[in-house]
């Protein structure tokens, strides 16, 4: 069956820009999550949605994160004003109903900020 | 603010070799997983430990969860050039609490 997929795999752009990056969960997975993993580090978590909700955002750095998730099932991370230090690999997981589900992990998307 | 220290940080051993890889935290976990991750790729789950003690078995992996349930370890015996990778441990808080990632152990079995 279709797994976790985010789009697009690579995304290069200037500093400054304004970037989406995208998560289609697995079918039937109400629970969503975001995540950062820079290099030599272990994923960050960034926010978790369960459906169409935003249950926790304790983890966005600041305020040129946003993601939503408008019909609870694909998710879309925007960051604005992009900055070298965003750059990293950008993990989406779903579960099936969160709480201490596992987590299914699409293959992230590269971002590199030039 | 709960922190997971993964050891050692990287690892390259001989095929046949046996390994221990290590998770150590000051917070009780309610549980712990462990995934590996493979380059280019999203980390896929290995095992979930629930009970202080538990003790579990995926073919030569074994991975145990401290009577504390603060820490963990990931056995490896005779390991092959399949196995390597980056094996991340993950705490599992109580309710809808975010997992926390160590920074993982990266893995190198040479043939």
């Amino acid at each position: 069956g279709a797994g976790v997929s985010q789009t697009p795999s690579n995304k290069v752009t200037e500093k400054g820009k304004y970037v989406e990056l995208r998560c289609d969960p697995i079918s039937g997975h109400t629970a969503l999550y975001w995540y950062r993993q820079s290099l030599g580090q272990g994923p960050e978590f960034l926010i978790y949605f369960q459906g169409t909700g935003a249950a926790d955002d304790s983890g966005l750095p600041n305020d040129r994160f946003f993601a939503v998730r408008p019909e609870g099932s694909v998710s879309t991370l925007k960051i604005q004003r992009t900055e070298r230090g965003d750059s990293a690999v950008y993990l989406c997981a779903s579960s099936l109903i969160g709480g201490t589900q596992p987590q299914h992990f699409g293959d992230g998307t590269r971002l590199s900020i030039l | 603010t709960q922190l997971l220290e993964q050891s050692p940080q990287f690892l390259s051993i001989q095929e046949g070799e046996n390994l221990t890889v290590y998770c150590n935290s000051s917070s009780v976990f309610s549980s712990l997983q462990w995934y590996r991750q493979e380059p280019g790729e999203g980390p896929v789950l290995l095992v979930t430990v629930v009970t202080g003690g538990e003790v579990k078995k995926l073919k030569r992996l074994t991975f145990q969860f401290g009577d504390a349930r603060k820490d963990s370890s990931l056995h490896i015996t005779a390991a092959q050039p399949g196995d390597t990778g980056l094996y991340l441990c993950a705490g599992v808080g109580s309710g809808n609490t975010p997992l926390v990632f160590g920074k993982g152990t990266r893995l190198s079995v040479i043939a």
